[in-house]
């Protein structure tokens, strides 16, 4: 089974400056997906960012990109030029590669207030 | 717009009653999968669907009961025999890409199920 782990409960950041959020997991698994999605206060769920874990280049979307290192397990997300639309739990979760893969396995969340 | 759609939004539910949660998509995606997320957690799989007419358990399928029988629409029932349903569900779809993995999940808005 895996297990993903998001060790910051709660974050904030200065509005226009960059944070890191940080997840690690566990697998026994080579290939695989790993996300990041955000949660606002509508409580919708947005994917941010993904992951495959045979890509070695560090996937980005305009202001986010991540850290991924597969040898460590790691898996953090940076977002630069942090805005108030920034502010929102932020998940990590895992999915395995391959057919009939249907299950992510969700960290418990990082609450980040952008603080103007 | 194509989406998932949610509802009710907030739902109440009676001791020993069964509550009915619909969850309906237009984006043409094979799989749906339904969530549950307590405060404090991340998203806990309940039931999920990669075709109609099939669903298999997640990780917390006890007290709930689904259907497919139609590739739009994934309804859950929460039965009485769940003892603790109080909190927020969401319900999400997938394509099904190359080799038949499933693509990441997008979300609906969710349901707010609280005891009276």
């Amino acid at each position: 089974a895996q297990t993903v782990t998001q060790s910051q409960p709660e974050m904030s950041v200065q509005e226009a400056e960059t944070v890191t959020l940080s997840c690690t997991y566990d697998t026994s698994e080579s290939n695989y997906y790993l996300f990041w999605y955000k949660q606002p206060p509508s409580r919708q769920m947005i994917l941010v960012i993904r992951q495959e874990a045979y890509k070695q280049q560090n996937a980005t979307e305009n202001r986010f990109s991540v850290n991924f290192q597969k040898a460590a397990k790691s898996f953090s997300l940076k977002i630069s030029d942090s805005q108030l639309g920034d502010t929102a739990m932020y998940f990590c979760a895992f999915m395995k590669s391959g057919a009939g893969s249907y299950q992510l396995t969700f960290g418990k969340g990082t609450k980040l207030s952008v603080i103007p | 717009d194509g989406g998932i759609t949610q509802s009710p939004k907030y739902l109440f539910r009676k001791e020993g009653q069964n509550v009915t949660l619909s969850c309906e998509q237009n984006l043409n995606h094979d799989a749906m999968y339904w969530y549950r997320q307590d405060p404090g957690q991340g998203l806990r799989l309940i039931y999920y669907s990669q075709i109609v007419n099939d669903f298999q358990k997640g990780d917390i399928a006890e007290g709930y009961s689904v259907s497919r029988e139609k590739k739009e629409s994934f309804p859950l029932t929460v039965t009485s025999a769940q003892k603790n349903p109080t909190a927020f569900y969401l319900c999400a779809s997938s394509i099904r890409g190359l080799q038949g993995s499933n693509q990441p999940q997008h979300f609906g808005d969710g349901t707010r199920l609280s005891i009276l």
